[in-house]
């Protein structure tokens, strides 16, 4: 099945520990992108990337980092920089640029830091 | 600041119900408009879309929205609500002008009662 995977689902994080979300895609999508989701704040984007070896950053990047070394991995890096890490982490796709088409989600995963 | 309101952060409703949610925009230019829905534990999915002509929408399961330019609004309705469509909805814009991903609304959460 086509799609896209988060890994892992859950992850507990120690204070001043970095941690990598793997966001895996299948589609042939060029476009990538990790968004934050907080109760009562919505998505707020992170990082976006259109195509290989290039990435933007969105409104909240500050403490995170990734990369996109190939078409269908686009991993996400919560770092000990991160004042607030704990939410929940969504990864995205879409065919195009997004103002084009519609986003793919997965299932996310959900951070704490402890 | 570009930005995308939505007006109500929770309602509640009975079964068969007409339904309103909110949702404004302050972008400039052109704009491409989405509704996303998140049932519970499920991924994010897409609602409806506007990208231009016939600013009535129609969507999955009933759902249609219509697009307001000059009021910067794309508010989405559904005749007559079901327990099912319990969920949080999200309303997401792109505009030209505001470079190439998807910005979020902060959602409403909608509950219906049988």
């Amino acid at each position: 099945d086509g799609g896209i995977t988060q890994s892992p689902k859950y992850l507990f994080r120690k204070e001043g520990q970095n941690v990598t979300l793997s966001c895996e895609q299948n589609l042939n999508h060029d476009a990538m992108y990790w968004y934050r989701q907080d109760p009562g704040q919505g998505l707020r984007l992170i990082y976006y990337s259109q195509i290989v070896n290039d990435f933007q950053k969105g409104d909240i990047a500050e403490g995170y980092s990734v990369s996109r070394e190939k078409k269908e991995s686009f991993p996400l890096t919560v770092t000990s920089a991160q004042k607030n890490p704990t939410a929940f982490y969504l990864c995205a796709s879409s065919i195009a640029p997004s103002n084009t088409g519609e986003l793919f989600f997965g299932e996310g995963s959900r951070l704490t830091v402890l | 600041a570009q930005s995308v309101s939505q007006h109500n952060h929770h309602v509640i409703l009975s079964e068969a119900a007409s339904l309103e949610l909110g949702c404004n925009y302050s972008y400039g230019g052109t704009v491409n408009l989405f509704w996303y829905v998140q049932y519970p534990g499920q991924h994010l999915q897409l609602l409806l879309k506007y990208f231009s002509g016939d600013p009535l929408v129609k969507g999955i399961k009933g759902f249609e929205a219509e697009f307001i330019k000059s009021k910067f609004s794309f508010n989405l309705r559904k005749p007559s609500v079901q327990w099912s469509d319990t969920a949080e909805y999200f309303c997401a814009v792109i505009s030209n002008q505001a470079g190439t991903a998807l910005i979020f609304g902060k959602g409403t959460t909608l509950s219906v009662s049988s």
